[in-house]
């Protein structure tokens, strides 16, 4: 079966510092990949998906980044943060080409910038 | 510009009740609607869909229903028990195949 990792589950970081969010899917393959945030008391905002290897496209301007070194590892990034970057960040797959359409969280980072 | 919109932010219900949950959507070449389950501090999880073909699709407690002229959908939770508290996000299909998201309705049950 399908698993998503995500970590750190919490981080509190000083506004300036850096950011490396890591995601982690096992049991598939050639995953879509995505990043969400969740504001307080928002909805889910889509940052970045990815079709493939070294594939980004991003939904928003900021000051985060995506990578994607391998197929099933998904890297979020910032080389400073902002106290408008706390929030609550998930990882998501879906399957290539799927016809459900249905994407799979991962547990979720909490995110305070301070 | 919000196209999936979740108008009420909370909803409370008492337990054994059906629960309504409401979403519209302004785009009209949305075609797949799919309705989602988050607890806090965790992700959120799939609960049923709907393609524009059906105006109605029933998994156990959960139905959802489509109105295409409307562009409106709802989710009934019968009955409605205490583990089903949540926020519930509506989404659809965009063109390009990523999801667009409702803000989200808190449902509360009460016991």
């Amino acid at each position: 079966s399908q698993t998503i990792h995500q970590w750190p589950a919490t981080l509190v970081q000083p506004v300036g510092s850096p950011l490396s969010l890591e995601c982690t899917v096992e049991g598939t393959s050639n995953p879509n990949l995505y990043w969400y945030r969740q504001a307080a008391g928002r909805g889910l905002q889509l940052l970045f998906y990815s079709v493939g290897i070294g594939q980004i496209s991003s939904e928003v301007p900021q000051n985060l980044s995506a990578s994607r070194p391998q197929d099933r590892q998904f890297i979020l990034s910032s080389k400073k943060l902002l106290l408008s970057d706390s929030g609550f960040y998930l990882c998501a797959w879906s399957v290539d080409g799927g016809s459900s359409y249905e994407q799979y969280f991962g547990p979720g980072t909490r995110l305070t910038v301070t | 510009d919000q196209q999936v919109k979740q108008n009420s932010p909370s909803l409370s219900v008492q337990e054994g009740r059906i629960s309504i949950l409401n979403c519209d959507y302004t785009n009209s070449m949305f075609d797949y609607f799919l309705w989602y389950k988050k607890y806090p501090a965790e992700g959120p999880t799939f609960l049923i869909s709907i393609s524009s073909i059906k105006d109605k699709n029933e998994d156990g407690r959960f139905t959802v229903f489509l109105n295409k002229s409307a562009k409106h959908l709802s989710l009934h939770i019968v009955p409605s028990q205490p583990g089903d508290s949540a926020v519930y996000f509506c989404a659809a299909i965009a063109s390009n195949y990523q999801l667009i998201w409702g803000a989200g309705t808190k449902l509360i049950i009460k016991p």
